[in-house]
């Protein structure tokens, strides 16, 4: 089965610090990864993802993630934090598509801070 | 390109009560799947459907149901609500799935009182 454990419910960064925010996953198959951030009293929306190939992703509003297979890490970071990036994000993993499985496994969450 | 449409955002019911919630996805999406996220269990996968069939099906009891019309847009109840159905309830629509791409919703945040 598919899970994902994100460390730190909660991170507080200064503006112009580096954000990182970490992300675990267990899973039986090569994994399909994901970051979403959700914004107060809104859906959430795709930062970036990990299928194939290139281990290094970037996404958008400048954050990126690494996939580390020996660490089975797919940790999120962005050099310097806005304020703007204050919101919760979620890291999430499926099942590819040769497996015939189409949901998403969500992460519980962190919630980011953004201290000016 | 308008996103995916969920109504109600709000509403309140009481426990033993049943409750429709609907999605409109976005335009040439096919597949719409439903999750509930509440503080203490996170985001957990409801179903999912595609051309009108259910392709996969979280762990939920059966009072929650959904469906999808041929328009591609989706409806999910919930029947005898229970107190511990308070949620907000994400709709989200892709037009690949095993991308995993999901446009998601604002959602409706239902209250059981």
């Amino acid at each position: 089965a598919q899970s994902v454990t994100q460390l730190g419910s909660h991170v507080s960064v200064s503006e112009g610090a580096l954000v990182l925010l970490r992300c675990n996953y267990s899973s039986s198959v090569p994994p399909y990864l994901f970051w979403y951030v959700q914004y107060p009293n809104q859906g959430l929306q795709l930062l970036l993802k990990y299928t194939t190939g290139a281990t290094l992703v970037k996404g958008i509003n400048g954050f990126e993630a690494e996939f580390k297979k020996s660490e089975t890490s797919f940790h999120l970071t962005k050099p310097s934090a806005h304020m703007s990036d204050a919101a919760e994000y979620f890291c999430a993993v499926s099942d590819p598509p040769q497996t015939g499985a189409n949901n998403l496994f969500f992460g519980t969450g962190t919630r980011l801070t953004v201290i000016p | 390109k308008a996103g995916v449409t969920q109504t109600p955002r709000y509403l309140i019911k009481t426990r033993g009560q049943q409750v429709t919630l609907s999605c409109s996805p976005i335009s040439g999406h096919r597949s719409v799947s439903w999750y509930q996220q509440t503080p203490g269990q996170g985001l957990q996968f409801l179903f999912e459907y595609f051309s009108e069939t259910q392709r996969n099906k979280g762990n939920f009891p059966g009072r929650f149901s959904g469906r999808q019309f041929s328009n591609s847009r989706s409806e999910m109840n919930v029947s005898t609500l229970e107190l511990g159905d308070s949620a907000l309830y994400l709709c989200a629509s892709s037009q690949d799935t095993y991308t995993g791409e999901l446009f998601f919703g604002e959602g409706s945040r239902l209250t059981v009182l």
